[in-house]
């Protein structure tokens, strides 16, 4: 049974950086899918943060401005978020995901599978 | 703000069938799988439908999920009390390369 356990500090200054670990148990993260974190701010919807595939190929949302980076670590089996110049709109809880993609191109159209199949149980992180 | 759009409520009776629109566009939904996920208070997501129609192992066969054109629909039939939380949509969108989850349902038992 793939589990995934979040970590991190509950409390980050303004301006200080944010950085969270998922540790992987019951799957090896270097034996596919994409992995990768969600959030969301007391009260509201969910937030797609980013993901990454062994290491190389990542996706990352724009609306951080670049101040996301998210890595893998397949010698402990876990993965990291490090977030920016977090204020307190980066207040949130904060999930991994094990993430599924797929893509084909049938007659020249491209379509994206993509979906999260495996969640951790989350983190709370306030900035304050 | 999410690209896809979901009503913010829903309810019904025990029993009763219910039905959660996802509206977004062609280089989402139009074009892509949508998933679905199910909330229950205090606790993660937890994935309730994949590619528009298909259920993971576990998730009963009164949930079900199509998609026609640039919107999605997920439906419950025989609502149950553990059945109310928030439900969320998602696909991936081709234009910003990312994942993006619609604004998300609340499912209210009466």
């Amino acid at each position: 049974q793939v589990q995934l356990q979040e970590s991190g500090p509950g409390l980050v200054k303004p301006s200080e950086t944010l950085s969270l670990t998922c540790g992987v148990s019951g799957y090896s993260i270097s034996s596919g899918y994409y992995w990768g974190w969600i959030r969301q701010p007391p009260g509201k919807g969910l937030e797609w943060i980013g993901s990454i595939y062994d290491r190389r190929d990542s996706f990352h949302n724009p609306s951080l401005k670049s101040r996301a980076a998210i890595s893998v670590d397949t010698s402990k089996n876990e993965l990291s978020l490090r977030l920016s110049s977090v204020t307190a709109a980066d207040t949130a809880v904060y999930y991994c995901a094990r993430q599924f993609m797929r893509h084909q191109i049938i007659r020249r159209v491209s379509y994206y599978s993509y979906y999260m199949d495996v969640w951790g149980k989350g983190t709370t992180v306030n900035v304050s | 703000q999410s690209v896809l759009t979901q009503p913010p409520s829903v309810s019904a009776a025990p029993g009763q069938k219910v039905t959660i629109s996802c509206s977004g566009g062609s280089s989402n939904i139009g074009n892509n799988y949508v998933s679905w996920y199910q909330q229950l208070p205090e606790t993660a997501p937890k994935l309730l439908i994949y590619d528009n129609n298909q259920r993971p192992s576990g998730i009963p066969d009164r949930f079900s999920g199509s998609k026609s054109g640039t919107s999605a629909t997920l439906d419950f039939t025989g609502l149950q009390t553990g059945d109310e939380a928030d439900y969320y949509c998602g696909t991936w969108d081709s234009s910003l390369s990312i994942f993006v989850f619609g604004t998300g349902t609340k499912v209210t038992v009466l």
